[in-house]
């Protein structure tokens, strides 16, 4: 298995542009993540999804931020507008369920000047 | 309030030597606490995971103890390489929220 694919790995885009981001989870695994990182924060749950279904959404920041998982192998992070608070690394990360470890993306770095 | 804590200072330790990083935890009711490694540019990966009835949990030249009384877990790195280098980061999940949620992580650096 090529693991939990990120794209884009770098996104550098202006203020009030909408910035979307991607993930195929691991095959087979029925839990996927959307984390934040960031120096001062360390790494931030925004929200997860089991069977495709978001299940906790608490941690998603505001309105501008929106997740869907359409399917088993794909799902998506959106900011619309972004700001330059929204600059950070994104990670996907899925799991094949509680009681095991998580499988981490490479990550996307978003700048938004 | 919930907190994850970590030693924030990075900890610097001669090759051969064993590394031991400490997390420590308030007002979580944890299902089981999980072990990451990270390294710069990269996600974390998965090291080990121990639950709440279990004490220890070994991995090669791995150790994590998890003391539920006191509200900490060690983890342990014998015979430390300088190719351990990283930053280790340990994550609960909330037995009442479900959610694995991570400390900031301590760095390691180990010296040839």
């Amino acid at each position: 298995d090529a693991g939990v694919i990120q794209s884009p790995r770098h996104e550098v885009t202006e203020m009030g542009q909408e910035v979307t981001l991607r993930c195929k989870p691991i095959s087979g695994h029925d839990y996927l993540f959307w984390y934040r990182q960031t120096m001062m924060r360390g790494l931030e749950l925004l929200i997860y999804f089991n069977n495709n279904v978001p299940i906790d959404d608490s941690g998603m920041p505001e309105d501008r931020f929106s997740a869907k998982m359409p399917n088993a192998s794909f799902s998506t992070l959106k900011i619309q507008p972004s700001e330059p608070r929204d600059s950070a690394v994104y990670f996907c990360a899925s799991s094949a369920g509680t009681g095991y470890g998580y499988t981490f993306g490479s990550g996307t770095r978003l700048t938004v000047v | 309030s919930q907190k994850i804590e970590q030693n924030s200072e990075a900890l610097n330790i001669q090759e051969g030597k064993t590394a031991t990083l400490t997390c420590n935890y308030t007002n979580y009711s944890p299902a089981y606490l999980q072990w990451y490694r990270q390294d710069p540019g990269r996600g974390p990966v998965f090291l080990l995971l121990i639950r709440e009835n279990e004490k220890e949990k070994r991995k090669e030249r791995l150790k994590v103890t998890f003391d539920t009384t006191l509200k900490q877990s060690l983890f342990h790195i014998t015979a430390s390489q300088p190719a351990d280098s990283a930053t280790y980061l340990c994550a609960l999940l909330s037995s009442n929220t479900g959610k694995l949620i991570f400390g900031q992580g301590t760095t390691l650096q180990v010296k040839p």
